[in-house]
């Protein structure tokens, strides 16, 4: 089947933590990956994407994500963390034109 | 890069009502799409919404349940009809472009 998949469900970091979100993508063919934020109350926010070339992928406010097709993953990750990632972020890829999601991670940044 | 407005941005209905979500780009975009993001859960796509034909709905969606109207090039409504609590949920818009896929800010249902 094609999907994305995150096994992160609830990660907690202290501050100046560094950050990695794991997301699994099950398809083959022409690969385009996201990462989207979340934030309390907010609407979503895209942070990165990925469709070819360079497989690290900059992002926002100090994110960025490694796209590596032996592993069939494309994770998150950001060296330090502060109190204002605390978020959900949702992967998700592109199936037939539409945008299909993982079940999300949410990131609780301790203080 | 386009922007995309949704309204209401929250409305609490009685069961057995109907709701009409309305999303708006500044913009003309070939594909809507709509989205259901339940409590505590992760976004969920109710149906592609394609100017000029009928909209196609993912499984477990229904057009009875979500019509869907795209009357044109930067406009898509959503119904929920006949509501119940289950369908209290975030319901959003999207469009992809050439930025990716931008989202609406949402529409929180309550239903009571």
């Amino acid at each position: 089947a094609q999907s994305v998949s995150q096994h992160n469900h609830h990660v907690i970091l202290s501050e100046a933590a560094s950050l990695e979100l794991g997301c699994n993508y099950s398809y083959g063919g022409t690969v385009n990956l996201f990462w989207y934020v979340q934030y309390p109350g907010q609407h979503l926010q895209l942070l990165l994407k990925y469709f070819s070339g360079d497989p690290l992928v900059k992002g926002i406010k100090g994110f960025e994500a490694e796209f590596i097709k032996s592993k069939f993953s494309f994770n998150l990750r950001k060296p330090s963390v502060q109190w204002s990632d605390t978020a959900e972020y949702f992967c998700a890829g592109v199936r037939a034109n539409n945008l299909f999601f993982g079940t999300g991670t949410r990131l609780t940044v301790i203080p | 890069s386009a922007v995309i407005s949704q309204k209401p941005s929250r409305d609490i209905c009685q069961r057995g009502t109907s709701l009409t979500i309305q999303c708006q780009v500044d913009s003309q975009v070939t594909m809507m799409f709509w989205y259901r993001q339940q409590p505590g859960q992760s976004l969920t796509l109710i149906a592609t919404a394609n100017q000029g034909s009928e909209a196609t709905y993912e499984s477990g969606f229904v057009i009875d349940k979500f019509p869907i109207s795209r009357p044109n090039l930067t406009f898509s409504t959503l119904t929920v009809s006949n509501m119940s609590p289950e369908d209290s949920s975030i319901y959003l818009c999207s469009f992809s472009g050439i930025y990716g896929y931008t989202f609406g800010s949402g529409t929180r249902l309550t239903v009571v």
